[in-house]
């Protein structure tokens, strides 16, 4: 079965940083694609970035300069550093296997983790 | 920047109806377009992927479909369960999701 479990996320200043972890089992997240998803209060879902399994990342504007996602595969375990916060980063952030379609190389999320809520306020 | 716009935002029904939600992206993204369901605090599950193929242990009242820049996600006899926001997502350029659509009980 897979298990993807977040944590490290909690209240931080406005210009902090924060790591949050997500730790998988059941899948290898050296040989998986994988990504983070955050949804803030009461709103919709937005990507925000994407580790390949041959290493390249993928960000999305909105936090690009000031998010690094990693992996670690002794631990089996994805990290997203987030540096420089704001307020409009209070959200729950998700970790989430990306899986790639045989036929038309489509990709979605398919495993998803219960999320960590990061809460940016002075 | 590639932008989902999903319709309706919100929309009401009873147990047994058929529904439909719709997603337009901006240009064209192929079949590259997926749904998602996701129930209050819980993470979204993917329901439809490449427009309409469905993910395994789906009930197959949920389809997809796509013409162009529009896609299609379909409930053909609405179920309790079934009752949740909807998004749609493109990963063709990016990923980008739709603003969702909230399907509550009429």
């Amino acid at each position: 079965e897979v298990q993807l479990v977040e944590t490290g996320g909690g209240l931080i200043q406005p210009g902090g940083s924060l790591r949050l972890s997500c730790a998988a089992s059941g899948l290898s997240v050296s040989s998986n694609y994988m990504g983070w998803v955050r949804q803030a209060p009461g709103k919709g879902l937005e990507w925000i970035s994407v580790l390949y399994s041959g290493g390249p990342t993928h960000y999305a504007d909105s936090v690009k300069g000031r998010f690094t996602i990693s992996r670690d595969n002794s631990k089996n375990t994805l990290y997203l550093q987030m540096n420089s916060l704001r307020a409009e980063d209070t959200a729950m952030y998700f970790c989430a296997r990306v899986v790639v379609g045989a036929a038309t190389g489509v990709d979605y999320f398919d495993y998803w983790g219960q999320g960590t809520l990061v809460t940016v306020s002075s | 920047d590639i932008q989902m716009t999903q319709s309706p935002s919100s929309l009401s029904a009873s147990v047994g109806d058929r529904v439909t939600i719709t997603c337009r992206a901006s240009q064209s993204i192929s079949s590259h377009l997926n749904w998602y369901q996701q129930k209050p605090g819980k993470a979204p599950k993917v329901l439809i992927y490449e427009a309409s193929s469905l993910e395994s242990g789906v009930p197959s009242r949920f389809s997809g479909s796509a013409s162009g820049t529009d896609f299609t996600l379909t409930i053909s006899s609405l179920q309790p369960e079934d009752f949740a926001m909807y998004y749609c997502q493109q990963s063709h350029l990016g990923r980008t999701f739709g603003q969702g659509t909230r399907l509550e009980i009429k």
